[in-house]
């Protein structure tokens, strides 16, 4: 069992959908971050969020657009998206930098 | 900017062999280094990290890694390799004061032949 729970564990929507990915961990990270990962390959960073505030965005197009509600909570909300956003969104969490990184299993979206 | 590299797309073992996958890294300052294992429809998992201190470090499941500062390399290894070790590993690097970043290698698929 990962202590990092992401929801849904799959997802499949259209082009013109609106959806949301939502993570949730209570070890009392205050990092935490979203990444996509494509099959075989390591995962891309997208966001990272430290002390519920946006600290790093990596040129995410605004169809991406992440939110944390509260120290536990991290949102991905997700609109127009396009094929090539098919992928496994990671939520990951961590306490500080010389400590690992936990990430949950992941939510696997398919666009039709 | 750290980067990591694992030279070897996929690595192939036989059971009870030793388990090697290489990673060097590049960084300016004192390097973080973390190893991550991926199982099929998982998140990672982390194994094993080198902050400080001994140069061996020992992780979970078996698994060790050697910090080596002159070579850049943080090798992973496992003395006697297990079908179920089968999976992706990936390599990672921060550094101190490096605003949370983590830079992965592009993974090495290990396939341990019964």
């Amino acid at each position: 069992d990962t202590e990092v729970t992401q929801t849904p564990k799959h997802l499949v929507m259209g082009m013109t959908n609106k959806k949301s990915l939502k993570c949730e961990q209570h070890m009392g990270h205050r990092a935490m971050y979203w990444y996509k990962q494509k099959a075989k390959k390591p995962p891309e960073l997208m966001f990272v969020y430290s002390y519920e505030k946006l600290s790093i965005n990596e040129s995410v197009p605004s169809r991406f657009s992440p939110e944390c509600p509260n120290s536990s909570l991290l949102n991905l909300h997700l609109h127009a998206l396009q094929p090539e956003d098919s992928a496994l969104y990671l939520c990951a969490s961590s306490s500080t930098i010389d400590q690992p990184q936990h990430f949950g299993d992941g939510t696997r979206l398919s666009i039709l | 900017a750290q980067s990591v590299a694992q030279p070897e797309d996929q690595v192939n073992v036989a059971e009870g062999n030793p388990l090697t996958v290489k990673c060097t890294y590049s960084v300016s300052g004192n390097p973080y280094l973390f190893w991550y294992v991926q199982y099929p429809n998982r998140g990672l998992q982390f194994l094993l990290k080198y902050i400080t201190g001994d140069n061996l470090v020992k992780g979970s499941y078996g698994f060790e890694a050697e910090f080596n500062k002159s070579q850049t390399s943080f090798h992973l290894k496992k003395p006697s390799a297990l079908v179920s070790d089968s999976a992706l590993y990936f390599c990672a690097v921060s550094v101190p004061h490096g605003n949370n970043r983590l830079a992965f290698g592009k993974g090495n698929q290990v396939v341990v032949i019964p």
